[in-house]
Parts: structure tokens; C-alpha cells; sequence
């Protein structure tokens, strides 16, 4: 059975980069394909990006393309997802989630909560 | 700004049941992809509700139950308890959009 356990809230400064660790345990992060999630506070979901299974390459959503790097590390079986230029809407929990062959995102990880603040 | 569009809230008293609807298009739910569903509790992760439009994971109570047709899906809710007073987020894929991870826009469903 796949388990997340994601790192520690976090608080930066605008400008700043913030990097958040998932680590897998139960399989390989080779067997999985690892995704980042995000939800600003009384907001709903908004996904980030992943691997793509079908491409074999990291994909990541408009929004984000150039400010987020998702990057594995196979020999921790641990996932990182870094966002640089953080403004105060970037203020959210970050999840890490697996996608299943089939499009379905199962189990996440507890979340964390990084604040941007001044 | 989400291409499946869900109601805001919805309630029931303890017993009754319960409809959210997820409102998609051609590109995405109409165009074959499946919907899965997703239970956020206050304060916790999401947690897988329904996969497959209709498939409910092992430990899931078949109070919940999903369905899909044209360009919307429905999760159900029936026998409603206390407990089910959660977030619902639908989930698709959209071929308009490069990436997988296409979220409805939520529904909170309120137990009276």
C-alpha cells in the first residue's frame, strides 16, 4: 500500500522559492507516477502538474510552467515540487497525490502549508 | 478558473439523500473521459470517493454512489450522516488542456 508523508509547513518571503518533499513508502517512486496539488485557503483544488506515464515526461500546467520544477529523487523514493517567485496568492496547502493508469489520483499526502508572507 | 462546474453547497437532514452535480463539456466529460470523485473532510486531504464514474474503493460505504451521462456526472449521497458533512470535488481529463488533473469546482454538503 502507497503512503505520502509530505515535509513541514513552511513560511517565505515574497520573491522567494519554497521547496516541498514527498516521500513515498510502500513501493518505488519509480512505480508511481507523482502529481502536485494545490488549495488556496477556502478555495477548491488546483492541480499543478506530474509525470506523464503516456509521455514519460513531467508536465506541468499552464499556469505554472516556468515558475514550478517537479524533480524525483529514486535512490529516497522522494518527490519534490519547487516554486520560485512566490507572491501571497501562492499562499496554499500543497498536496502530492498518485495517479492510477486510469486518470485517478489515490492516496495524497497530508498537505503542506506554505504562507507567503511579507 | 475550473471547466467543471459544481453547485456551491448543497444540505439534507440526517437520513435524506443528497445529489452534486458536475457540469463538463465536449472536451472533457462528454468526450468520454471518465469522472472520479473525491471526500475532503475539514482540515484533511482529499480522499478518493468514486473512480471510474461509478466504482467505489474497498471501505467506502455504498451509501455513496456515482453516475455519468452526456457531459455530467452526479455523485449521490443516500442514508445522509453527520459524518458526510464534507467538500466534494468531481475530477476529469480535459483534451484542451495539456495535464490530467482537471478539478470540478466543489461542493460543500451540509448536514441539517
Amino acid at each position: 500500500q502507497v503512503q505520502l508523508v509530505q515535509s513541514g509547513a513552511e513560511v517565505k518571503k515574497p520573491g522567494a522559492s519554497v521547496k516541498v518533499s514527498c516521500k513515498v513508502s510502500g513501493y518505488t517512486l519509480t512505480e508511481l507516477s507523482m502529481h502536485w496539488v494545490r488549495q488556496a485557503p477556502g478555495k477548491g483544488l488546483e492541480w499543478m502538474g506530474g509525470f506523464d506515464p503516456e509521455d514519460g515526461e513531467t508536465i506541468y500546467a499552464q499556469k505554472f510552467q516556468g515558475r514550478v520544477t517537479m524533480t524525483e529523487d529514486t535512490s529516497t523514493d522522494t518527490a519534490y515540487m519547487e516554486l520560485s517567485s512566490l507572491r501571497s496568492e501562492d499562499t496554499a496547502v500543497y498536496y502530492c497525490a498518485t495517479l492510477r493508469p486510469a486518470n485517478w489520483f489515490d492516496p495524497w499526502g497530508q498537505g503542506t502549508l506554505v504562507t507567503v508572507s511579507s | 478558473q475550473s471547466v467543471l462546474t459544481q453547485p456551491p453547497s448543497v444540505s439534507g437532514a440526517p437520513g435524506q439523500r443528497v445529489t452534486i452535480s458536475c457540469t463538463g463539456s465536449s472536451s472533457n466529460i462528454g468526450a468520454g473521459y471518465d469522472v472520479h470523485w473525491y471526500q475532503q473532510l475539514p482540515g484533511t486531504a482529499p480522499k478518493l470517493l468514486i473512480y471510474g464514474n461509478s466504482n467505489r474503493p474497498s471501505g467506502v460505504p455504498d451509501r455513496f454512489s456515482g453516475s455519468k451521462s452526456g457531459t455530467s456526472a452526479s455523485l449521490a449521497i443516500t442514508g445522509l450522516q453527520a459524518e458526510d458533512e464534507a467538500d466534494y470535488y468531481c475530477q476529469s481529463y480535459d483534451s484542451s488542456l495539456s495535464g490530467r488533473g482537471v478539478f470540478g469546482t466543489g461542493t460543500k454538503v451540509t448536514v441539517l
